[in-house]
């Protein structure tokens, strides 16, 4: 089944521009993960925030985790026509299985030259 | 460093055919390892993970089943496929801590 929920499912900016992704989710987690998939191609993993953090940094990727609200954002700032791609959110739930993420459905971002 | 490999890349096989795909890694031992299918325009489903050789867990009921023959290598298999098992399929893997895992390329199937 899907915990995360990612908003919106597409968003379409100009270079240079930020790109805000949205991800709600309904149980407990250990951690949220954000993952990168090009059109056709396997995911790629961009950045872990873990349940007892609220802010996190790498390159251009800021990720915020609110357990309160159980929400997460990624922030892609600047962003490149490089960056056009799906993006999704991914839980490790407490409680459960040490070993499964779920995955959200995923927002399709499209950065126009 | 570690690498995954998945083929085929595509395949189209006839309702009712059979089915194997193939999932390797390089670089590393003892992975946890995960089969994923991912429909048009929807997020990754999982199907099957493993965490030894010869230790499946399935998440779905469906004629699909997997086997992990060797450490490092995983495979998905079907006796006899439905138009419904058309999608992209996604291997994973991952080595304990950290959490995240690493995909594999993926196979495209379409059944006709």
């Amino acid at each position: 089944s899907q915990q995360g929920e990612e908003d919106p499912q597409a968003l379409s900016i100009q270079e240079g521009e930020n790109a805000t992704m949205n991800c709600s989710y309904k149980t407990s987690i250990n951690n949220l993960q954000w993952y990168r998939q090009n059109s056709g191609r396997g995911l790629v993993h961009l950045i872990l925030i873990r349940s007892n953090e609220r802010e996190k940094h790498s390159g251009r990727l800021r990720v915020t985790l609110d357990t309160s609200k159980k929400s997460s954002s990624l922030l892609i700032t600047a962003s490149r026509a490089a960056d056009t791609a799906s993006y999704f959110c991914a839980t490790q739930n407490s409680g459960g299985s040490n070993y499964k993420l779920t995955f959200g459905k995923g927002t399709l971002l499209t950065v126009n030259p | 460093s570690q690498t995954i490999h998945q083929w085929p890349a595509t395949l189209v096989q006839p309702v009712g055919s059979p089915l194997s795909l193939e999932c390797t890694v390089e670089g590393t031992s003892n992975p946890n390892l995960y089969w994923y299918r991912q429909a048009a325009g929807r997020g990754l489903q999982l199907l099957f993970y493993s965490v030894g050789i010869g230790q499946i867990s399935s998440e779905v009921p469906q004629n699909l089943s997997a086997s992990r023959p060797q450490d490092r290598q995983f495979i998905l298999s079907s006796k006899k496929l439905l138009l419904s098992d058309s999608g992209f399929y996604l291997c994973a893997w991952r080595a304990g801590l950290p959490f995240e895992q690493y995909f594999g390329p993926g196979t495209r199937l379409t059944v006709t």
